[in-house]
């Protein structure tokens, strides 16, 4: 069964260090999403993706961070400046159209030391 | 008001119970429903997905829209131990899913 990958599954990295997260969507799908969950919260949206650029993205998602699709596979999230606050799981989704269901990655756990 | 609320739980049910799961949301216009099982540390899996409103049933799951009251429900059927997670509804906006903040499901053998 088709579904989303996401590399790597845990990254620990310094305060201010640049960290890129990976994704591989489902291969038909031409949605892409990024989610965050604090240990214990609720599932926040970050931006979503469309046609190669962002079609919304949330108050959290700051010019810290920035999306890509840099080829026809992968969608990748990078934060410039990583905070202690910025520790939390990071979700990929991706929906074949605007109007179908997401089907999530099984995230990366970044740890901001 | 919250655009999508969710009893956070936790809900505790015997193994075999009948189990019942709300959401309640503001914005009319949502159109899709979907709800998502999570275990701990790991992503939300699609358990069920409806468009407008009625009932969906797969297995052990159905789910109900209410679109004139703003309320969508998932029922559990013989519940397991194994059905022991968060389950989450989520909503389709515009550019993207709207999440509520989950219901802890613990089923006791």
């Amino acid at each position: 069964e088709p579904e989303v990958t996401q590399t790597p599954s845990h990254q620990v990295t310094q305060m201010g260090q640049e960290v890129i997260l990976r994704c591989v969507p489902i291969s038909n799908h031409l949605y892409f999403y990024w989610y965050r969950q604090i240990l214990g919260q609720k599932v926040e949206f970050l931006v979503s993706f469309y046609n190669n650029e962002i079609s919304e993205k949330s108050e959290i998602f700051d010019d810290q961070f920035s999306v890509e699709r840099p080829d026809g596979s992968n969608f990748t999230l990078k934060i410039r400046s990583t905070k202690l606050e910025d520790s939390a799981m990071y979700f990929c989704a991706s929906s074949e159209s605007g109007s179908t269901e997401a089907f999530f990655g099984q995230g990366t756990r970044l740890t901001v030391v | 008001q919250k655009e999508v609320e969710q009893d956070p739980g936790p809900l505790s049910v015997p193994e075999g119970a009948i189990v019942s799961l709300n959401c309640t949301y503001s914005n009319s216009a949502f159109q899709y429903f979907m709800w998502y099982r999570q275990y701990s540390r790991k992503g939300p899996e699609l358990l069920m997905y409806t468009y407008s409103s009625g009932n969906k049933e797969d297995g052990r799951f159905t789910a109900q829209v209410d679109k004139s009251s703003k309320y969508i429900s998932l029922f559990i059927r013989d519940s397991q131990p194994s059905d022991s997670a968060t389950y989450l509804c989520a909503m389709r906006g515009t550019y993207k899913y709207i999440f509520g903040t989950g219901t802890r499901l613990k089923v006791l053998a």
